[in-house]
């Protein structure tokens, strides 16, 4: 099955300053990767996806880049503001062989310093 | 809010009582999740329900018991539990059962097995 490593657990970073988190996927076949952002006391939301036809997305202060060749992917904030604390989990799935689940990664704490 | 709701948001049992989590979603979706999180570890898929049918049991022990009497409800009964099985249950939503359908999660029950 799909194996999902995310890094680092942790990440503090100054305001105003950019984050990035790293995930890798074991499953060549997986062609859809979202990313899913958790406040204290909420579920996870989702907060941009990116599916393997595309190298890159952006929304706003938030973009993912694919790297299917490496299997890997990660999500980048720039200009970080303290309502972006918060734990952020990778996920990967394979669509196009009927109903496969998300697997996600462990998440990432992320912490903006003021 | 997400249009997912969990209650209750804390429970605290011992081994020998039978509980109950309740989740309702008002978002008109088709598809229900029950997820377990525990630290540091991935989000674990439990169940999937698709149209009130169980399509999914991911070899969870038979102490949790899932129910979903409509397409709008979701419960999942608990008895006999472990200290291990101590952790936040997350319910979550979909339109389809797809994985690439945007999942809605309600705020989860903390729950402490003693």
């Amino acid at each position: 099955g799909e194996n999902v490593e995310q890094h680092p657990s942790t990440l503090s970073v100054q305001e105003g300053d950019s984050a990035v988190i790293k995930c890798t996927y074991s499953d060549s076949a997986s062609n859809y990767f979202p990313w899913y952002k958790q406040e204290l006391g909420k579920g996870p939301q989702l907060i941009i996806d990116i599916r393997s036809n595309v190298g890159e997305k952006k929304d706003q202060r938030i973009a993912v880049t694919l790297n299917k060749t490496a299997k890997h992917f990660s999500l980048h904030i720039t200009e970080t503001q303290p309502e972006d604390s918060a734990v952020y989990f990778c996920a990967a799935s394979r669509t196009n062989f009927g109903n496969e689940k998300l697997t996600f990664g462990t998440g990432t704490r992320l912490t903006i310093i003021p | 809010e997400t249009g997912v709701t969990q209650t209750p948001r804390h429970l605290v049992m011992g081994m020998t009582n039978k509980k109950s989590l309740k989740c309702e979603q008002h978002l008109g979706h088709n598809a229900m999740y029950w997820y377990k999180q525990s630290a540091k570890k991935p989000l674990e898929l439990m169940f999937v329900y698709s149209l009130e049918e169980r399509v999914e049991n991911n070899s969870v022990p038979s102490r949790f018991s899932p129910e979903c009497p409509n397409s709008s409800h979701l419960f999942l009964h608990l008895h006999t539990l472990q200290p291990e099985d101590s952790a936040l249950y997350l319910c979550a939503s979909s339109q389809e059962q797809f994985s690439y359908n945007e999942q809605f999660f309600g705020p989860g029950t903390r729950l402490t097995v003693l």
